[in-house]
């Protein structure tokens, strides 16, 4: 069974920083391209960033494009993403979800983590 | 970058009946449209790919159509699990970008 679980959502103020974590099971991970996606409070879902199976392509929305970083480690089956520079618009609930290469549709989404830029 | 416009916004249908949900995409996407199922509090699920192709397990009451820059989701018999916001996503180049959802209400 495919799992998607993600962490490392929380509180943060304006201009700080934070790193969600996805931990993934139930397939083989280097094979597959990794996204994030987020969804403000009461809005549509909204790409954030994607990463290849080997970490040869990243792209990043135009709205996190020079604070946001997406990394993966084939070893552990995880993907991260480090988000810097934070502004109460990055409020939002935090999906991992997986593309089937070479589409770039989302096939299983995480349950999401919640991150809440406030001071 | 492209842009992706559903239409309704929000429908109101009762069980057992058909309802179709448009997206128009600013420019050609060459079938490259996914449609997704969102409940509250959950994450979405993804209904169909490729404009028409039906993902693993999900029912064969929802299909999909289009080409071009229109695209269509029809559940043909409304159950009652499917209440839900429906959102369509182009997957075409980057930035992928979601329609603002459609909300399937119980009238």
């Amino acid at each position: 069974e495919v799992q998607l679980v993600e962490s490392g959502g929380g509180l943060v103020k304006p201009g700080g920083s934070l790193r969600l974590s996805c931990a993934a099971s139930g397939f083989t991970f280097s094979s597959y391209s990794m996204n994030w996606v987020r969804q403000a409070p009461g809005k549509g879902l909204e790409w954030v960033s994607s990463i290849s199976s080997s970490s040869s392509y990243i792209y990043y929305a135009d709205s996190v494009e020079g604070r946001f970083t997406i990394s993966r480690d084939n070893a552990k089956n995880s993907l991260y993403l480090q988000m810097n520079s934070l502004r109460a618009e990055d409020t939002a609930v935090y999906y991992c979800a997986r593309g089937p290469s070479p589409a770039k549709y989302f096939d299983y989404w995480g349950q999401g983590t919640l991150v809440t830029v406030s001071s | 970058d492209i842009q992706m416009t559903q239409s309704p916004s929000s429908l109101s249908a009762s069980v057992g009946d058909r309802v179709t949900i448009t997206c128009r995409a600013s420019q050609g996407i060459s079938n490259s449209l996914a449609w997704y199922q969102q409940k509250p509090g959950k994450a979405p699920k993804l209904l169909l790919y490729g404009a028409s192709r039906l993902e693993s397990g999900v029912p064969s009451r929802f299909s999909g159509s289009g080409s071009g820059t229109d695209y269509t989701l029809t559940i043909s018999s409304l159950q009652p699990e499917d209440f839900a916001t429906y959102y369509c996503q182009q997957y075409y180049s980057t930035p992928y970008t979601f329609g603002q959802g459609t909300k399937l209400e119980i009238k």
